[in-house]
């Protein structure tokens, strides 16, 4: 059973556009989460992140947004650029358990000029 | 920056070779994580191992063992090689209590079994 949902496996956006990448989870233990991005051939890279005492995390173009009750996070990029053309991974995370991340199948975004 | 170090970016093996994935990191790190990546299914653990000697299963660790006798190394063992351990399999490591960081991830290893 998939703790961790990445619903939409493509997403296409036009540059200096707003991307959305949504993220959904059911286990309510979780108390942190990430956005990590994967280019071909290469290793995930840490992206952003956010605890669950917070609802929103801001970082240049990127703005994590966390809605608890809904067990829905989203990651927004404004503007998006041809460079943000990755697949994006969300992972969630639940304290005292050895920093293990569960991940979704991941959200492949491409940015066109 | 910290590096984690995957041995081969790519490898071809046989259905029943015994097959090592080395990992090394060089920053101190305790918890070190072995993910293999699939179409559709994301990163799924397999081990993770969060001090030397010690290792914990993930969701994922029928037909894989692990090693780690030194700090900055983990190994991933395939016992015996089979089509449906055709993956990319990444390391990746972090430091004990500091999730906000999350891990640092290798470049990967694309194995294929034929």
């Amino acid at each position: 059973d998939q703790q961790v949902k990445q619903n939409s496996p493509s997403l296409s956006v036009q540059e200096g556009r707003i991307s959305i990448l949504n993220c959904d989870y059911t286990n309510s233990m979780f108390d942190y989460f990430l956005w990590y991005k994967k280019y071909p051939a290469e290793g995930p890279t840490f992206l952003i992140s956010i605890s669950s005492i917070k609802d929103k995390n801001e970082d240049g173009r990127f703005t994590v947004f966390l809605n608890k009750s809904a067990k829905h996070l989203s990651l927004h990029i404004v503007p998006s650029q041809p460079g943000d053309s990755a697949v994006y991974f969300c992972a969630a995370s639940q304290s005292g358990g050895y920093n293990k991340l569960i991940f979704g199948a991941g959200t492949r975004l491409a940015v066109h000029p | 920056d910290v590096k984690v170090t995957q041995s081969s970016r790519y490898l071809v093996k046989r259905t029943g070779e015994k097959v090592f994935l080395e990992c090394v990191q060089d920053m101190d790190h305790e918890n070190m994580f072995w993910y293999r990546q699939d179409p559709g299914l994301g990163l799924r653990l397999i081990y993770f191992s969060y001090d030397v000697k010690m290792k914990e299963k993930g969701d994922i660790p029928e037909g894989y063992s692990v090693s780690r006798e030194k700090k900055e190394r983990f190994s991933l063992i395939l016992e015996s090689a089979s089509t449906n351990q055709t993956s990319m399999y990444l390391c990746a490591s972090s430091l004990r209590g500091t999730i906000n960081y999350g891990y640092t991830f290798g470049s990967g290893t694309r194995l294929t079994v034929v």
